[in-house]
């Protein structure tokens, strides 16, 4: 069984819209659930959560886990083009360096 | 500066070779890891060293061989190549041992297509 799911697999957006990306996790030894952005090349770092109902936000993008569902969601308001992506969820976990990722939603953006 | 390094970008080779993928990091992160992603974009995790000591070794055949001259360097070593072994390779690090609560950077990738 996966121990992190996203949903959805894909996601076709206008520009100006407004997306909800899903993350759900397996919660045996875990301890902090992250959020990637991948265009081209490397996935580089969105946010880090680590407490319940605490939001991140960086500009557009905003972000909080909820510890008794067992997930989280990334919000994209007012998408761009420069938005298309793969966001990927990255569940850390105690121990043996428990990291697994999630299969991603492909995000695109279209004008 | 480049952060997380890896070399080379892109690498084509015939069934059978043996081939290395080199990483170096100068964040001075105590930990490395190397990443399979297939075609299906899929990243899933190969090995980890947290200065120079293996600390994750997942379900990969033993073709693949990590190697760890210093905590700064995670170089992988893949035998006999497959078709199968066709995939994007990612080195990360992150800092210190305490697991659960480390930010992974990553390399830009290594493609490695088998002929």
């Amino acid at each position: 069984e996966d121990k992190v799911v996203q949903s959805p697999l894909s996601l076709v957006v206008h520009e100006g819209d407004t997306v909800t990306l899903n993350c759900s996790y397996e919660v045996t030894n875990f301890r902090s659930l992250l959020w990637y952005k991948q265009e081209k090349k490397a996935p580089t770092f969105l946010f880090m959560l680590t407490s319940s109902g605490i939001e991140k936000k960086s500009g557009r993008l905003s972000s909080i886990l909820d510890k008794k569902e067992l997930s989280s969601i990334l919000n994209i308001t007012a998408t761009q083009t420069g938005d298309s992506a793969i966001y990927l969820c990255l569940r850390s976990g105690a121990g043996s360096y428990q990291l697994t990722f999630g299969k991603g939603t492909k995000l695109s953006v279209i004008p | 500066d480049t952060a997380v390094s890896q070399t080379p970008k892109y690498l084509v080779t015939q069934m059978g070779n043996d081939k290395s993928i080199k990483c170096e990091q100068n964040l001075g992160h105590d930990t490395m890891y190397w990443y399979k992603q297939d075609s299906k974009k899929f990243l899933k995790i190969m090995f980890s060293y947290n200065n120079k000591e293996l600390i994750i070794n997942e379900t990969v055949p033993n073709r693949f061989s990590p190697k760890s001259p210093d905590k700064a360097h995670l170089n992988l070593h893949i035998n006999s190549l497959e078709l199968g072994d066709s995939a994007v390779y990612f080195c990360a690090s992150s800092q210190g041992r305490v697991s659960g609560a480390n930010v992974l950077t990553f390399g830009a990738g290594s493609r490695l297509t088998v002929l």
